[in-house]
């Protein structure tokens, strides 16, 4: 069964410091990996992609995911994290156009 | 800009008290979804139309129930909202079905609360 892990619900960080969520995944087939983010009372917003290609995938607002097969893992990370960075940030793993969520890391972001 | 738009933001309802939420696009894509979202957790996705092609998710209840008059529009209607039902809705699109990878543009959702 195919299935997408987020390795702690919460992550504080200070301001200016590195961000990594962490996430890992199984499935059957080469994945397709999205990171998305929810900011409160908001939809999702994608932040970027894993198709296939290139392994390092940058996105949106300086953030890139490094995706490593032998780890099966797809971890999300900023070098200096800004206030208005504090959201909900979900990894997703696409199983032929449906969508398989993983829980859910909210971070906070201190001053 | 092409986007997606939920209508309304916030929506209050009576306990057994039919309710719509509506969901409309420009973006001119085939596929829509309905996803419910409680608090703290990951959205559920509930059903979607590739076009006119209905698809419930198995453990979809029936009082939750979709229309889509048009390419543009898309609507949830839950028959007898339940507390438990409280959440946010959010509705995305995506171009086609299914093509892996084809990524999925959400609203800013509703959010709907049961008195």
């Amino acid at each position: 069964a195919q299935s997408v892990t987020q390795l702690g619900s919460h992550v504080s960080v200070s301001e200016g410091a590195l961000v990594l969520l962490r996430c890992n995944y199984s499935s059957s087939v080469p994945p397709y990996l999205f990171w998305y983010v929810q900011y409160p009372n908001q939809g999702l917003q994608l932040l970027l992609k894993y198709t296939t290609g290139a392994t390092l995938v940058k996105g949106i607002n300086g953030f890139e995911a490094e995706f490593k097969k032998s780890e099966t893992s797809f971890h999300l990370t900023k070098p200096s994290a800004h206030m208005s960075d504090a959201a909900e940030y979900f990894c997703v793993l696409d199983q032929g156009g449906k969508l398989i969520f993983g829980q859910g890391t909210e971070l906070s972001v201190k001053p | 800009d092409a986007m997606v738009i939920q209508n309304p933001r916030y929506q209050v309802t009576q306990f057994g008290k039919p309710v719509t939420l509506s969901c409309s696009q420009t973006l001119n894509h085939n596929v829509m979804y309905w996803y419910q979202q409680k608090s703290s957790q990951a959205p559920k996705l509930l059903f979607h139309y590739y076009d006119k092609d209905f698809n419930n998710e198995a453990d979809t209840p029936d009082n939750f129930q979709s229309r889509r008059p048009n390419t543009s529009f898309c609507f949830l209607d839950i028959r007898s909202p339940g507390l438990g039902d409280a959440a946010m809705y959010l509705c995305a699109t995506s171009r086609a079905l299914p093509r892996v990878s084809d990524t999925q543009y959400f609203g800013p959702g509703t959010r709907l609360t049961v008195l």
